[in-house]
């Protein structure tokens, strides 16, 4: 089955700074790769995703990049906020009528003003 | 839009006691529905998922069941749980953007004392 792989555990970056946190999947038929936020005691929601046709998604300051040849994926946050701070999770699934999304570890994100 | 209703937000329960968390979904019909886990500070590992009324499919060997006796309801269940079974369990649904995204419940935090 899928495997998701998610680097750095933790992360503590400068207002303003910009923020890269990276996945590794491992099954070649995933498409569908979303990225999640969860702030503390809150539900996951999702904040950008990217199909397998798409190589570079953007939305206000956050981007993510897929490289399917070498199946990794990367959040890219931009002038960072303190309201940024948050846990991030990864996914990934082969979509369709199943779509069973397989989660990384999570990074923990902290922006300090 | 669709909503999940999850229930009780926290739950502490003895070693070798009953378990049953109740999601009901509304605003969607015959929806994918899914049980994930969280354990404190790790990832969202997929527990379960049901594709209709009375299909159940088991993602992880463990001491949990799940139901599905409406199309709209979904019921986690043990019949007596572990200190393992702590952690923080979210309902998931489709949402109405696209059946590949996600829409969490608000969760559960079970503590197994």
């Amino acid at each position: 089955g899928e495997n998701v792989e998610q680097h750095p555990s933790t992360l503590s970056v400068q207002e303003g700074d910009s923020a890269v946190i990276k996945c590794t999947y491992s099954d070649s038929a995933s498409n569908y790769f979303p990225w999640y936020k969860q702030e503390l005691g809150k539900r996951p929601q999702l904040i950008i995703d990217i199909r397998s046709n798409v190589g570079e998604k953007k939305d206000q300051r956050i981007a993510v990049t897929l490289n399917k040849t070498a199946k990794h994926f990367s959040l890219h946050i931009t002038e960072t906020q303190p309201e940024d701070s948050a846990v991030y999770f990864c996914a990934a699934s082969r979509g369709g009528g199943y779509n069973k999304l397989i989660f990384g570890a999570g990074t923990r994100l902290a922006v300090h003003p | 839009s669709q909503t999940i209703h999850q229930w009780p937000a926290t739950l502490v329960q003895p070693v070798g006691s009953p378990l049953s968390l109740e999601c009901t979904v509304e605003g969607t019909s015959n929806p994918n529905l899914y049980w994930y886990r969280q354990a404190a500070g790790r990832g969202l590992q997929l527990l379960f998922y049901s594709v209709g009324i009375g299909q159940i499919s088991s993602e992880v060997p463990q001491n949990l069941s799940a139901s599905r006796p409406q199309d709209r309801q979904f019921i986690l269940s043990s019949k007596k749980l572990l200190l393992s079974d702590s952690g923080f369990y979210l309902c998931a649904c489709p949402q109405e953007e696209g059946r590949e995204k996600l829409f969490f419940g608000s969760g559960t935090q079970l503590s197994v004392l």
